[in-house]
């Protein structure tokens, strides 16, 4: 089951200007992360907030995360031409490590 | 170095011939699992293991089969693999308190 919705599908943008991903999800979570896939490779983790977290940073990576509205976003800013790859939020609901992901961003940064 | 690894990276294989791809973790990790990535669906998983011995379905096990025999492998099995199964693979693995899951880097299957 896709528990996430992200927004938007697909997204292209000069190199400099700042990147912004939506996430929604529809059940209550103990966490949510992003992560980062480039073309046909593994999934790489960005960042994690807790559902007791608001906001979170990690160098150019903004997170927020509003329980009330079931929603998260991921802003890149200063982006580069290397941060080019499909951005995927996942909640976890449980204890059991499970991920439920989101249908991803796809993030093209033209040099 | 942390890391998932899985093989093959690539693999082309017939209609009904058993194969199994092999994914190993070397961070003592409790809790691994498999997803299949196909364009329109994102990440589904397939099966995951809470510890040794210990499986269970996802959301899309029809078809696969694994095992947990010690804690740092978990194979994933196609018994006899149909066309509907060519997919991109991933395994992962993680602690199972809420922290990040690490990826291998992918099986590229393709079922003729």
């Amino acid at each position: 089951s896709q528990q996430g919705e992200e927004d938007p599908q697909a997204l292209s943008i000069q190199e400099g200007e700042n990147a912004t991903m939506n996430c929604s999800y529809k059940t209550s979570i103990n966490n949510l992360q992003w992560y980062r896939q480039n073309s046909g490779r593994g999934l790489v983790h960005l960042i994690l907030i807790r559902s007791n977290e608001r906001e979170k940073h990690s160098g150019r990576l903004r997170v927020t995360l509003d329980t009330s509205k079931k929603s998260s976003s991921l802003l890149i800013t200063a982006s580069r031409a290397a941060d080019t790859a499909s951005y995927f939020c996942a909640t976890s609901s449980s204890n059991t490590g499970k991920l439920i992901f989101g249908q991803g961003t796809t993030l093209q940064v033209k040099p | 170095e942390a890391q998932v690894t899985q093989n093959p990276r690539y693999l082309i294989t017939v209609t009904g011939k058993k194969l199994t791809v092999t994914c190993s973790q070397n961070m003592n990790h409790e809790y691994m699992s498999w997803y299949r990535q196909d364009p329109g669906l994102g990440l589904r998983q397939i099966y995951y293991s809470m510890n040794v011995e210990v499986t269970d379905k996802g959301d899309v096990p029809e078809g696969y089969k694994v095992s947990r025999k010690e804690k740092r492998n978990f194979p994933l099995i196609l018994e006899s693999p149909s066309p509907n199964q060519t997919s991109l693979y991933f395994c992962a693995s993680s602690f199972p308190d809420r922290r990040e899951a690490f990826f291998g880097q992918g099986t590229r299957l393709t079922v003729v």
